[in-house]
């Protein structure tokens, strides 16, 4: 069965700071992976995805992220975070199927 | 124009009622999916529709009964509503379903049974 874990329930950087949000992943086939973002009482919105093409890939946003099989990880990174970036972010994982399963979630607080 | 519109965007309801949520997409998708996210934002896929057939149906209570009347539409109806229930409901559709797919996400419907 597949399987995302976020590390970091809540993640709190200054303005202009690195974001580095962590995504570790379980599946018995090669997966595909996400990233979505979720602002305040909306829906999600896709940053970035994985789907076996270039292992670094870039996203909306100035976001980006790299998958390491080896570490079994997809980490997202921002070089510097803006104030707008304070949201809800999740890692999710999918398949060849219809089903995305997503992780906890990761709540980005941007200081000034 | 909205791509994925739910109707309620709130709903306050008392237990033992039921109630209906809609979900409409205007992208041309086939598939289209019901995801329940808790209080604690944990978001868990219920549903999903392809072509108007079923084909996630998660350990979902029976109480929850999904129809998709056409590609565009996916409804959710729910019976008898628990205390449980409460929750944010997301629609979200997708172009084939398969695993490398997108999926959009309508705005949501909070749903607060009382």
């Amino acid at each position: 069965a597949q399987s995302v874990t976020q590390l970091g329930s809540h993640v709190s950087v200054s303005e202009g700071a690195l974001v580095l949000l962590r995504c570790n992943y379980s599946s018995s086939v090669p997966p595909y992976l996400f990233w979505y973002v979720q602002y305040p009482n909306q829906g999600l919105q896709l940053l970035l995805k994985y789907t076996s093409a270039a292992t670094l890939v870039k996203g909306i946003n100035g976001f980006e992220a790299e998958f390491k099989k080896s570490e079994t990880s997809f980490h997202l990174t921002k070089p510097s975070a803006h104030m707008s970036d304070a949201a809800e972010y999740f890692c999710a994982v999918s398949d060849s199927s219809y089903k995305l399963i997503f992780g906890s979630g990761t709540r980005l607080l941007v200081r000034p | 124009d909205t791509a994925v519109s739910q109707t309620p965007k709130y709903l306050v309801t008392q237990m033992g009622n039921d109630k209906s949520i809609k979900c409409e997409q205007n992208l041309g998708h086939d598939t289209m999916y019901w995801y329940k996210q808790d209080s604690k934002k944990f978001l868990k896929i219920m549903f999903s529709y392809n072509n108007k057939e079923l084909i996630i149906n998660e350990t979902v209570p029976n109480r929850f009964s999904p129809k998709s009347p056409d590609k565009a539409h996916l409804n959710l109806h729910i019976n008898s509503l628990e205390l449980g229930d409460s929750a944010v409901y997301f629609c979200a559709s997708s172009q084939t379903g398969t695993g490398t797919d997108t999926q959009y996400f309508g705005p949501g419907t909070r749903l607060t049974v009382l």
